[in-house]
């Protein structure tokens, strides 16, 4: 089955700064490559999503990578605000099957 | 709002009670499935189902049974827990299984004394 991994597990940056977080993936077939946000106490909720046939994707702030050919999906969210602190969870899926979901990065942005 | 409820938010059991979680969802989606969140650990999912079959039980002890009587609703009927499961348990729901957006509920926490 599939293997997602992600790294790091945790991230502080300093408001203002850009976050990467990083994510692995072991299974060719794996085409949807969604990334949640879960504040504390709260649901994971959808930011951002790629499927293989893209490159890159923006939205605002946030962005995610995807390299096809090394199996690797990245987030990127540029000039971090308090209010991004939360933990981010990537996923790894494909039509008909389940998601994988990484281990999660807490990302702590420092006022 | 996503659209996924889950009843009750909270819930405190003992080892020798029987509860059961409730997830509903009125998006018409026809995939469904219950995940265990617990500290430190990432998602692990528990049950998948599609077109209310169980296409996928991630090797769950017995004392966790689903039950899916529609498209719509989705049970988590708990026997016996130990204070192990206390834990998140999160329901979601996606148009098909994988490949699309899930759809996570609040969630229960649930604390097994």
């Amino acid at each position: 089955g599939e293997n997602v991994e992600q790294h790091p597990s945790t991230l502080s940056v300093q408001e203002g700064d850009s976050a990467v977080i990083k994510c692995t993936y072991s299974d060719s077939a794996s085409n949807y490559f969604p990334w949640y946000k879960q504040e504390l106490g709260k649901r994971p909720q959808l930011i951002i999503d790629i499927r293989s046939n893209v490159g890159e994707k923006k939205d605002q702030r946030i962005a995610v990578t995807l390299n096809k050919t090394a199996k690797h999906f990245s987030l990127h969210i540029t000039e971090t605000q308090p209010e991004d602190s939360a933990v981010y969870f990537c996923a790894a899926s494909s039509s008909g099957n389940q998601f994988y979901f990484g281990t999660g990065t807490s990302l702590t942005v420092i006022p | 709002e996503t659209g996924v409820t889950q009843t009750p938010r909270h819930l405190v059991m003992g080892m020798t009670n029987k509860k059961s979680l409730k997830c509903e969802q009125h998006l018409g989606h026809n995939a469904m499935y219950w995940y265990k969140q617990s500290a430190k650990k990432p998602l692990e999912l528990m049950f998948v189902y599609s077109l209310e079959e169980r296409v996928e039980n991630n090797s769950v002890p017995s004392r966790f049974s689903p039950e899916c009587p529609n498209s719509s609703h989705l049970f988590l009927h708990l026997h016996t827990l130990q204070p192990e499961d206390s834990a998140l348990y999160l329901c979601a729901s996606s148009q098909e299984r994988g490949g699309t957006e899930a759809f996570f509920g609040q969630g229960t926490r649930l604390t097994v004394v």
